[in-house]
């Protein structure tokens, strides 16, 4: 079956430490997507990628890196320099906008 | 700036009641609205897709329909089941721009038995 696959479901960051969460699809989309979501509140986009080899900044990119290599693969690395990190990380993908979104089952983050 | 707001944040119901989720949106220029649903600790399932162009989208015991110009979507269960627990979010994407969606906060429905 098609799908999004986000990898680990849980992950566990040390202070200072960079992590980078994983995000596979096999539904031959052009564009993918990384939100956050916290407690109470909406999802807010972070980075977006329209096509390999290029990706903007979404609302809330500091603190965040991504690359997008292949079509398929859209890692996103938290670093360091994202002060309050522990929040749930949802990555989503798009063949174009008439067709609406697709996301993945999502990786919650902690800070220990 | 695109604002999305739903209404209520929480519902709690007994089963077999029929329900109505509001979501307004502050700018009318929107390409579509999605309907979301999202279970505790789990990815967002999508429920409904609405373009501009159209009135309202139905499937199964779920129903959504827009106002574009009023600025606003709600999403009709009928017969609510305790299975219909969950976070419902609503999103729109913009005219201009690129392909972002721009969520509310959702609704957080309690259906017992």
């Amino acid at each position: 079956d098609g799908g999004i696959t986000q990898s680990p479901k849980y992950l566990f960051r040390k202070e200072g430490q960079n992590v980078t969460l994983s995000c596979e699809q096999n539904l031959n989309h052009d564009a993918m997507y990384w939100y956050r979501q916290d407690p109470g509140q909406g999802l807010r986009l972070i980075y977006y990628s329209q096509i390999v080899n290029d990706f903007q900044k979404g609302d809330i990119a500091e603190g965040y890196s991504v690359s997008r290599e292949k079509k398929e693969s859209f890692p996103l690395t938290v670093t360091s320099a994202q002060k309050n990190p522990t929040a749930f990380y949802l990555c989503a993908s798009s063949m174009d906008r008439v067709y609406g979104y697709t996301f993945g089952s999502g990786t919650r983050l902690t800070v220990v | 700036k695109q604002e999305v707001t739903q209404i209520p944040a929480a519902l709690s119901v007994p089963e077999g009641e029929n329900l109505v989720l509001n979501c307004s949106f502050t700018d009318s220029a929107i390409y579509n609205l999605q309907w979301f649903r999202q279970d505790p600790g789990k990815g967002l399932t999508s429920l409904l897709l609405i373009q501009s162009s159209q009135r309202e989208q139905t499937s199964g015991r779920l129903n959504a329909s827009l106002d574009k110009s009023s600025g606003r979507s709600t999403l009709y269960i009928a017969a609510s089941q305790p299975g219909d627990s969950a976070t419902y979010l609503c999103a729109v994407v913009l005219s201009g721009g690129y392909n972002k969606l721009i969520f509310g906060a959702g609704t957080r429905l309690a259906v017992h038995p």
